[in-house]
């Protein structure tokens, strides 16, 4: 079983639905990471968490330690949304361990 | 800054061959980070250096693989000799300090034939 698991791995929208993605994973963090690979292949970072909630622009992100669960949300999805979207969570070191990968396409 | 600076940003090369991909880190990130990316085993940590020391290289998959972090503006990963498993995009990626977000290069598709 992988330490990180996302779902769904892939998920079709269309534009203005709210989306949400899930990640779970099985080792006491230090803190979550929410990364958006465009299809050009750049991996950008869109949160890091360690409790609670953060929220840029009509991204949210949540995670629940004690249940060890995360969720990234998109309000009023944007076909510019469509990418692949990854969680990694990170222990006591740098070190970064992900998930697979969820594939998001948001059609007009 | 302009990002973490990697190149060549595609690389196709015989078995057998050396290939030397390159970083150049965020100025003023303590941290460098060299990852995989497979269609079968998604991202993967190879290792990671602080203050240009490896700290964990547990991620390199043999002994094919070598890294250096000669100064704090630039790092290399090498292969040799290459093989066709090796086909992957590597990514370079900084941080400033501790448990800070990562910022990624683009990357460099290799591809081994």
């Amino acid at each position: 079983k992988n330490e990180v698991e996302q779902s769904p791995q892939n998920l079709t929208a269309q534009e203005g639905e709210f989306i949400t993605i899930n990640c779970s994973y099985s080792v006491g963090i230090s803190a979550l990471h929410w990364l958006q690979q465009h299809p050009g292949g750049g991996i950008v970072s869109l949160f890091m968490l360690s409790s609670g909630k953060k929220k840029h622009g009509r991204l949210i992100a949540t995670i629940n330690i004690q249940e060890k669960h995360s969720s990234l949300h998109i309000t009023a999805s944007h076909p510019r949304d469509s990418a692949v979207y990854i969680c990694a969570v990170q222990g006591g070191s740098e070190k970064l361990v992900f998930g697979k990968g969820t594939k998001l396409t948001v059609n007009p | 800054d302009a990002g973490v600076i990697q190149s060549p940003r595609h690389e196709v090369t015989e078995m057998g061959q050396e290939v030397t991909l390159r970083c150049k880190p965020i100025s003023g990130h303590d941290y460098l980070f060299w990852y995989r990316q497979t269609m079968m085993r998604g991202l993967e940590l190879l290792i990671y250096f602080n203050n240009n020391v490896p700290i964990d290289d547990s991620g390199m998959p043999e002994d094919r693989f070598s890294a250096k972090m000669p100064n704090a503006s630039f790092s290399t990963l090498k292969i040799q000799p290459s093989e066709p498993r090796d086909s992957a995009v590597y990514f370079c990626a900084s941080t400033e300090r501790r448990h800070r977000e990562a910022f990624f290069g683009q990357g460099t598709r290799l591809t081994v034939v």
